[in-house]
């Protein structure tokens, strides 16, 4: 099972948008809504940001959004921060035998 | 506050086994579903192991399975992974994190615990 492609690097300005995608196949973006996209500053631990394709945890900044279309899904952040300066990292339930898999990771940089 | 602490990491020779311990305390324990995960500075991050909330069933990764053992103690709000028969490649942090039943993500994870095979 191959990991979900995600560009290596995003960079912006503070107060831009940036989009983050990741793609899969048919066995897991492409047939599931079950993707999440994780956020991990260095050093720590990674933070649910959005699961299930578009929804957020309690207490998640409404500056990350997320959509799929076919195999394809994306993690929009709007109004970029220093903050938002991170690795991010999508994941999907799969229908092989290891149940999810993640991407590739993205590293975001704020200008 | 939910907190996920990892113990027992550390350097093991190829062969060798070693403990993961995850200490659990703000939430009700016995009521989700435990995994571990790890991450890699080469291989990104990998799904381990699972087990559920009721009868303790698991599930393994093809990379670990058969030498990796999950665990849990609802009594002491752990968390346990005993890892027999490491590899260079088992060489990661290692992560616990939970699930609520019918989900497929990860609420909240711990800290980390760094693993390091090598002779």
């Amino acid at each position: 099972q191959s990991a979900l492609t995600q560009p290596a690097s995003v960079s912006a300005s503070p107060g831009q948008s940036i989009t983050i995608s990741c793609t899969g196949t048919s066995s897991d973006v492409g047939s599931y809504n079950r993707v999440s996209w994780y956020q991990q500053h260095p050093g720590k631990a990674p933070k649910l940001l959005v699961f299930d394709v578009t929804n957020r945890p309690s207490g998640v900044s409404n500056r990350f959004s997320g959509s799929k279309s076919g195999n394809t899904a994306s993690l929009t952040i709007s109004g970029l921060q220093a903050e938002d300066e991170a690795d991010y990292y999508c994941s999907s339930f799969t229908s092989t035998r290891i149940f999810y898999v993640f991407g590739t990771g993205t590293k975001v940089t704020v200008l | 506050e939910v907190q996920l602490v990892e113990s027992g990491g550390g350097f093991v020779q190829p062969g060798g086994s070693l403990r993961l311990s995850c200490a659990a305390s703000g939430f009700t324990f016995s009521a989700y579903e435990m995994n571990w995960l790890r991450q890699t500075p080469g291989e990104g991050l990998e799904w381990v192991s699972y087990i559920n909330s009721g009868d303790a069933t698991t599930y393994y990764s093809d990379s670990v399975k058969g030498r990796f053992t999950t665990s849990r103690d609802n009594a002491k709000n752990s968390l346990y992974l005993q890892m027999n028969s490491l590899r260079v490649e088992d060489t990661a942090v290692y992560y616990c994190a939970t699930k609520v039943y019918g989900t497929t993500y990860f609420d909240y994870w711990g800290q980390g615990a760094l693993v390091t095979v090598s002779s």
